[in-house]
């Protein structure tokens, strides 16, 4: 099956500072989707960004499919943006299911 | 849109006893996921639906699993006997076909505890 890998599996960061997630793919994909899982485990979208460039707020995402990755920007960190940011792909056959990552664990230090 | 609908949030149960999940997809919504989170394995799935037929259950990890789609707007998954090893969050998701986006919305969870 299509390999998902994050980089880096930790993350600790100063409250206003920038930062890059990556996630590596080993297959085409034609859906790509990054996760904010909150400390309460709720999985919030935060991109749906199978290729291109988008930007929200402070967040910002792209994926460059023809190399099969993604990297998710945050600037100007909060505390509030700590927890789990997971990327989670669609293999480009139709199949629907994601596969994810094992995410990111990003703590934002006040 | 009330999102993704989940019952019950948190389960806890006993070794052998029969476990039922519950979700309530977003309206319009033709595709529904469960997923399994657990610390050993990640965000996993474990079957989907289209327009409420199942498309792919090879995530369910044996016969004691089940999960049906009886209509457009619900879905279980049956545990029976459940195991300690079932412990986990069980996320449910939905998504609409054909409006050039595939995005997936997650329930707020199951979180299942088995003694």
């Amino acid at each position: 099956g299509i390999q998902v890998e994050q980089s880096p599996p930790d993350l600790i960061l100063q409250e206003g500072a920038n930062s890059t997630l990556r996630c590596n793919f080993s297959d085409s994909v034609n859906n790509l989707q990054w996760f904010h899982q909150n400390p309460w485990g709720q999985l919030i979208n935060l991109f749906y960004i199978p290729s291109g460039t988008k930007q929200n707020g402070r967040l910002s995402a792209t994926t460059v499919a023809t190399e099969r990755y993604s990297l998710l920007y945050i600037s100007s960190s909060q505390t509030t943006d700590s927890g789990v940011y997971f990327c989670a792909v669609a293999l480009d056959t139709g199949r629907r299911a994601l596969t994810f990552g094992s995410g990111t664990r990003l703590q934002v230090q006040p | 849109d009330a999102g993704v609908i989940q019952s019950p949030r948190h389960e806890v149960t006993e070794m052998g006893q029969e476990v039922t999940l519950r979700c309530k997809p977003i309206s319009g919504h033709d595709y529904l996921f469960w997923y399994r989170q657990t610390m050993m394995r990640g965000l996993e799935l474990l079957i989907y639906f289209n327009n409420n037929v199942p498309i792919d259950d090879s995530g369910m990890p044996e016969d004691r699993f089940s999960a049906k789609m009886p209509n457009a707007s619900f879905s279980t998954l049956k545990i029976q006997p459940s195991e300690p090893r079932d412990s986990a969050v069980y996320f449910c998701a939905s998504t609409h076909s054909g409006r050039g986006t595939d995005t997936q919305y997650f329930g707020p969870g199951t979180r299942l505890t088995v003694l």
